[in-house]
């Protein structure tokens, strides 16, 4: 069965300080994966997505990146965060097939002071 | 952008009763419709999915799709209070080769 993981479950980071938030996804290859975050009390904004190694597709203009070393893992950094930068970071893939349904993973809690 | 609404609630009901969570799409090729079922502080987890008008039934939920209407709703039946969530409703952009969601609809269940 396939499975997907993210760390750190939880992160608090000083306003400018780098980041790097990894998830990795087993049991499926050639996965189509996302990052998303969610704002307190808000709804999922779409960050990222790819659909295979090296193939990044950016939907919000912002001070964050992403890249996918590897083609289970997928990586959102950022060189100095903002305050705004606040929020649960999710990562999905895409099982293929007629209904391509996602899956979350567990999720990053991340708190820019 | 292609847009999926949802009224944000809270819709509160009593223990027992019937909650109908309801979702308009505005992307008329959207094929495929899914819900997701989101506690306080923890990843969306699918409940369901829809790709043919009319109702599909799964335990105590129905997802009903009206490709006409452009319009998707979940009932819930026997409403527990571990049904107390967020419910988002989402619908593939085929053009980004991801789903759009909506905002969420919070259901409260009274005991």
């Amino acid at each position: 069965s396939q499975t997907i993981h993210q760390w750190p479950a939880t992160l608090v980071q000083p306003v400018g300080s780098p980041l790097s938030l990894e998830c990795t996804v087993e049991g499926t290859s050639n996965p189509n994966l996302y990052w998303y975050r969610q704002a307190a009390g808000r709804g999922l904004q779409l960050l990222f997505y790819s659909v295979g190694i090296g193939q990044i597709s950016s939907e919000v203009p912002q001070n964050l990146s992403a890249s996918r070393p590897q083609d289970r893992q997928f990586i959102l950094s950022s060189k100095k965060l903002l305050l705004s930068d606040s929020g649960f970071y999710l990562c999905a893939w895409i099982a293929g097939g007629i209904t391509d349904t996602q899956y979350f993973g567990p999720g990053t809690r991340l708190t820019v002071l | 952008q292609k847009e999926v609404e949802q009224n944000s609630g809270p819709l509160s009901v009593p223990e027992g009763a019937i909650a109908s969570l309801n979702c308009t799409y505005s992307d008329r090729g959207s094929q495929s419709f899914f819900w997701y079922r989101q506690y306080s502080g923890k990843s969306p987890e699918l409940i369901m999915f829809i790709y043919s008008n009319g109702d599909k039934e799964d335990g105590r939920f129905t997802a009903q799709l009206n490709k006409a209407s452009q319009y998707v709703s979940l009932l819930i039946r026997d409403s527990q209070p571990s049904d107390s969530a967020t419910y988002l409703c989402a619908a593939p952009d085929t053009g980004r080769r991801a789903l759009t969601f909506g905002s969420g609809t919070r259901l409260q269940v009274q005991p």
